[in-house]
C-alpha cells in the first residue's frame, strides 16, 4: 500500500518569501505528526493532529509557522516569511493510533520529508 | 521535561563485529521505540519495547529495555553495510508526543 507521501522533496526559498509544503498520510490514519529535523539531528516536534482537531501546536518555533488539516486528511504546513534559521528537513509522520493510550502501538510512519533551504 | 540521550554520536565499525548503542532517560518512561534512518532517507521504525527488562530480537538486532525502564540498548552482531544509517531511540512525553534521541551515526568498514 501507499506510505505517507509529502511534497515538494526539495524547496529552495528566499528569505521573506512563503511556503506551503504538503503532506499525504496513510488512508485511514487519525494522527500526524509534523517534525523538523535539523542536520545530525533527531526530529524535533512541531505540531500533532487527531483527525482536522489539531491538539498540539507547541513545538512550532514562532507565529510564522501555521498548520493545517481541514478535512482530517492531507496536511499543509505553511511558514511565512521564510528565516535562513527555516533551513531543516521538515517530516510528517502518521499513525493509526489514537492519543490516549500510552501502550497502544503507536508506531508512526513517516513520509521522505522536504528539505527547505532558505537563502 | 523528559529528554533521552543517545551515546555514543558516532560509531565507525569493521564489518563483521558487534556494537551496542545507548539510550538514557531522565525520567521513567513508558516505553521506548528505536526507528532507523538510512543516509537521505527518512525514519523507519524498528521496535517498541514496553516491559521492565524486555528484550527483543530482529535477527542479527537485540533491543533491552532496562529494568527500571530509563535506558534502552540496541545490539548488533556481525556488523553488515546494510546497517549503515542513524538508529535514534523516542521515548513518549506523554499520550503522542515523542522525544526524539539526536541518535547514533553507524558506518561501517569492508
Amino acid at each position: 500500500g501507499a506510505g505517507v507521501s509529502q511534497s515538494p522533496r526539495y524547496k529552495v526559498a528566499k528569505r521573506g518569501q512563503d511556503v506551503a509544503l504538503r503532506c499525504d498520510p496513510i488512508s485511514g490514519h487519525v494522527s500526524l505528526f509534523w517534525y523538523q529535523q535539523a542536520l545530525g539531528q533527531g526530529p524535533e516536534f512541531l505540531t500533532y493532529f487527531q483527525n482536522e482537531a489539531q491538539l498540539d501546536k507547541s513545538g512550532l518555533p514562532s507565529d510564522r509557522f501555521f498548520a493545517e488539516r481541514p478535512e482530517g486528511s492531507v496536511s499543509t504546513l505553511k511558514i511565512q516569511r521564510t528565516q535562513q534559521e527555516d533551513s531543516a528537513v521538515y517530516l510528517c509522520a502518521s499513525s493509526r493510533a489514537v492519543a490516549g493510550g500510552l501502550r497502544t502501538y503507536n508506531e508512526q510512519f513517516f513520509g521522505p520529508g522536504t528539505r527547505l533551504t532558505v537563502l | 521535561g523528559q529528554q533521552v540521550m543517545q551515546i555514543p554520536q558516532y560509531q565507525h565499525v569493521q564489518e563483521g563485529e558487534d556494537f551496542t548503542t545507548y539510550c538514557n532517560s531522565s525520567t521513567t518512561l513508558s516505553n521506548i521505540q528505536w526507528y532507523k534512518q538510512r543516509p537521505g532517507g527518512h525514519p523507519v521504525f524498528l521496535i517498541q519495547l514496553v516491559k521492565s527488562g524486555e528484550v527483543k530480537k530482529q535477527k542479527r538486532l537485540t533491543f533491552q529495555f532496562g529494568e527500571a525502564k530509563k535506558n534502552s540498548s540496541l545490539h548488533i552482531t556481525a556488523t553488515q553495510t546494510t546497517d549503515v544509517g542513524t538508529y535514534f531511540c523516542a521515548g513518549p512525553l506523554n499520550d503522542y508526543k515523542l522525544s526524539f534521541g539526536a541518535g547514533t551515526t553507524v558506518t561501517v568498514r569492508a
